[in-house]
Formats: C-alpha cells, sequence, structure tokens
C-alpha cells in the first residue's frame, strides 16, 4: 500500500521569511514523488517532480529514501506562493500507475 | 480548448437519483483518473484507465460508483442512488507522461 502523509493543514508565513512543507511516504518499493499545487480559483498543476531535480518558481524538493520524506522549500516566501500545495506519489516499478495524494497543505503568506 | 474539460461544472440531485459526469480529455493523453474530493479534505483516487489496459478500479467506494471509458476518448463516472455523503468535487485527469497529471476544474456535486 503506498500512503502519503502531510502532517500541517495549515502553515501561515510570513513575506520574505524561508517556508517548508512537509512529506513523508510510506511505500514499499521504488517511489517517484511529486509536488502539486493549486493556486486561487486556479486548476490543480503540477509544481515539480523529484526525479527532474529542478527548482521551479524558487521552489526545491530532496527525496530523503532513509527518512522516507520529500519537503518542499522556499528560501524566501512571496506572496504568490499563497496557494493549497499536495505532495503526491507513484510507483516506479508500476508501468504508470495510479497517483497518491497527501491531504494538502495550505500556504498563506502575509505581507 | 486545449485543457480537460468536465460537465456539469455544478450538479445538485436528490438523495437516491443517479449522476453522470463526463470528462474530455487532452488529446493524446492515454491516461485518465476520476478523484474525489470532500469538503476540506484532500485528493481520494477513485479509478484511472491508461490504454487498453484493464481499468485499477480500487479506490471506488461502493458498486453504486462506475465509470467508462472508450479508446483515449471521453470518460463518464455515474453514480447511482446517490447518497449525501457523496456531495464533493469530482476532479479528473489526463495524462501523456506518467505521473504528470492535468486537471480539469471539477464536477461539484451536492446531494440533498
Amino acid at each position: 500500500a503506498q500512503r502519503v502523509t502531510q502532517p500541517e493543514k495549515l502553515l501561515s508565513v510570513f513575506k520574505g521569511a524561508p517556508v517548508e512543507l512537509k512529506c513523508n511516504y510510506s511505500y514499499s518499493g521504488s517511489p517517484e514523488l511529486f509536488w502539486y499545487v493549486q493556486y486561487s480559483r486556479q486548476r490543480l498543476q503540477l509544481l515539480l517532480r523529484h526525479i527532474s531535480r529542478e527548482s521551479i518558481k524558487g521552489f526545491t524538493a530532496d527525496l530523503n529514501k532513509g527518512e522516507t520524506s520529500f519537503h518542499l522549500k522556499k528560501p524566501f516566501a512571496q506572496e504568490e506562493d499563497s496557494a493549497m500545495y499536495y505532495c503526491a506519489l507513484r510507483g516506479l516499478t508500476d508501468s504508470w500507475g495510479k497517483l497518491q495524494f497527501g491531504a494538502g497543505t495550505q500556504v498563506v503568506v502575509t505581507p | 480548448g486545449a485543457g480537460v474539460s468536465q460537465s456539469p461544472s455544478n450538479k445538485v440531485t436528490e438523495k437516491g437519483k443517479d449522476v453522470e459526469l463526463r470528462c474530455d480529455p487532452i488529446s493524446g493523453h492515454t491516461a485518465l483518473y476520476w478523484y474525489r474530493q470532500r469538503l476540506g479534505q484532500g485528493l481520494e483516487f477513485l479509478i484511472y484507465f491508461q490504454g487498453n489496459s484493464a481499468p485499477d478500479k480500487s479506490g471506488l467506494p461502493s458498486d453504486r460508483f462506475s465509470a467508462e471509458r472508450t479508446g483515449e476518448s471521453v470518460s463518464t463516472l455515474t453514480i447511482q442512488r446517490t447518497q449525501q455523503e457523496d456531495s464533493a468535487v469530482y476532479l479528473c485527469a489526463t495524462s501523456g507522461v506518467p505521473g504528470e497529471l492535468f486537471f480539469g476544474e471539477g464536477s461539484r456535486l451536492t446531494v440533498l
């Protein structure tokens, strides 16, 4: 079974402060991890995936297999980062596989 | 348009009625997913289709729920004998690359 846990329902930070969204997972095989984001009145969309190892909108996330975590970080939060963030997992051993989402973390960046 | 299209965007129905939700995928996307999102909760996987493979129905909550997709075209999610706990936003997503999902705007279902 695959499980994704996002322990924080709400994260409130000041503009310019660092922000870290926690994501822990459980999966018996090799996972692929993603972060999806939903801005106000917009569709849910892909933010980044661990395989790409790239920074998107200043966000980075590193897969830590030892701690089974994939935390999302940004050194200086901006007001436009206010959104709902979802961590998601699929099994790499699956030819395609379902994408399992966490419960989401609402980020509010205040000026 | 080029995105995933869902209809209806809003549906209010009476308990016990059947409802059908429709999803038009992005052309060429072989995978199609249905998720449910109850108020204040995360995305709950329902079912996914990939090409001509048998669909993964492991997330369907009861036999009142069913979904169909013909080839790589439109999909319909049907809920029979709706219950109040079925009230939620039903999201469809399609994908041309594993893990990279493109979501529709959702169908908001309210069961009175």
